[in-house]
């Protein structure tokens, strides 16, 4: 009965390769994130999503694409690998008017 | 180009006292704040807010100060705990919408017993 559920939650892959998160909420709310932790532990916004429709893109490289079937699911692909995007990825979920978010436990993301 | 910032990485208090963890902001555009609790291993949990209207908004042993003018904010702790032992994330957006929440790079607090 997690409120937002994020997988897998290690992720060990070799530069190059094509990898997928995959991220699911169940608190009805209209909203999803994806955060980057990067190794100076700075949380940064990634994409948002509000009824599957993105709305905040903040300067990521295309390599990342993220995809949300359905206002409770917000998945993040990675095409080509590459060591700089070793990091904790966190999904997280809101509705406007809220308190804030409801993040999932985090993806630790390492490329080798 | 940091917008919210706490520039002390670490903090350390004996259990019964007052914790005062700070973050400093730079943009004036943000008029909502939150204080974030993080366990490793888990993902940030919300602790606290603060509308820019309030000064001061306080729940059970937590109370988060704002001073605008400074363009400042504190959490206090009375009285810590060891179980508040956490990484305490500072956020802060433009609007009630939470459209996007912008961190502080955080503060690790050790309450000792």
């Amino acid at each position: 009965d997690t409120a937002v559920s994020q997988t897998p939650k290690y992720l060990v892959t070799q530069m190059g390769n094509d990898k997928s998160i995959k991220c699911e909420q169940n608190l009805g709310h209209d909203t999803m994130y994806w955060y980057k932790q990067d190794s100076k532990k700075f949380l940064k916004i990634m994409f948002s999503y509000n009824n599957k429709e993105l709305i905040i893109n903040e300067t990521v490289p295309n390599r990342f694409s993220p995809k949300s079937p359905d206002k409770a699911h917000l998945n993040l692909h990675i095409n080509s690998l590459e060591l700089g995007d070793s990091a904790v990825y966190f999904c997280a979920s809101s509705q406007v008017g809220g308190l804030g978010y409801t993040f999932g436990s985090g993806t630790r993301l390492t490329v080798v | 180009d940091q917008q919210v910032k706490q520039n002390s990485p670490s903090l350390s208090v004996q259990e019964g006292r007052i914790s005062i963890l700070n973050c400093d902001y730079t943009n004036s555009m943000f008029d909502y704040f939150l204080w974030y609790k993080k366990y490793p291993a888990e993902g940030p949990t919300f602790l606290i807010s603060i509308s820019s209207i309030k000064d001061k908004n306080e729940d059970g042993r937590f109370t988060v100060f704002l001073n605008k003018s400074a363009k400042h904010l504190s959490l206090h702790i009375v009285p810590s705990q060891p179980g508040d032992s956490a990484v305490y994330f500072c956020a802060a957006s433009e609007g009630v919408g939470f459209q996007k929440l912008v961190f502080g790079t955080g503060t690790r607090l050790l309450v000792s017993p």
